[in-house]
């Protein structure tokens, strides 16, 4: 079963607009951390924004908000404001804290495209 | 700071070639990794390291070997080249230990192997 679920492989915002991105995990491990990435042309990886499994409150870095639902195992990105250099790959990750290689496991991304 | 360095950014390999992937980081991490890109899969991970001396394979370790003499320095070696392996390869380096210290990657080489 996969660890990691984006169920949007693509998206269209209009500029400034909010848009959600779409993240599911699959852990019985208590405690974990959820981290999102974003990928510009260009190709780097961006780190934006982390959610611990025992914080109480959803992370927030600036226009970047995490809509964590632990019940429902969801961890949705939230980009406020959408710019037209949001426009990119998005990537949700998790790490369990039992995992052998503190291995990242990656979802499958969404491309988000902002148009003016 | 430079941060984590590869080199090279594009390399195309005959099928049966090798070649090392070279990683570099200056921010004095224990922890480095290799991962692989491809469409639709996100990231894998191919192999880390928990400091100097120690390796371990990750998800997809078949036809790669690495090496951590330093602490600076995680290469990646391709044995024999096949297509499968057309990829960007990602190397990534953060602090050991803390469950939410963010992976830093470097800028990715794309490899084509024809």
């Amino acid at each position: 079963a996969q660890k990691i679920t984006q169920t949007q492989p693509g998206m269209f915002v209009q500029e400034k607009e909010a848009v959600t991105l779409d993240c599911t995990y699959d852990t019985s491990d208590p405690s974990y951390g959820l981290f999102w990435y974003k990928q510009p042309s260009s190709g780097e990886m961006i780190f934006l924004i982390y959610q611990g499994s025992y914080d109480q409150q959803n992370a927030t870095e600036g226009r970047y908000s995490l809509n964590f639902q632990k019940a429902r195992k969801s961890a949705n990105l939230v980009i406020s404001a959408s710019q037209l250099g949001d426009s990119a790959m998005y990537f949700c990750a998790m790490r369990e804290s039992d995992n052998a290689g503190n291995m990242l496991t990656f979802g499958g991304g969404t491309r988000l495209m902002v148009k003016p | 700071n430079a941060g984590v360095t590869q080199t090279p950014k594009f390399q195309v390999l005959k099928t049966g070639q090798s070649m090392t992937l070279q990683c570099a980081q200056d921010m004095n991490h224990e922890y480095m990794s290799w991962y692989r890109q491809d469409p639709g899969m996100g990231l894998r991970l191919i192999h880390y390291s928990v400091g100097a001396g120690i390796t371990d394979q990750g998800e997809v370790p078949n036809g790669y070997n690495v090496s951590r003499s330093t602490t600076e320095d995680f290469p990646l070696r391709l044995l024999s080249a096949a297509p499968s392996q057309t990829s960007v390869y990602f190397c990534a380096s953060r602090i050991q230990g803390a469950l939410g210290s963010p992976l830093h990657f470097g800028n990715g080489t794309r490899l084509t192997v024809t």
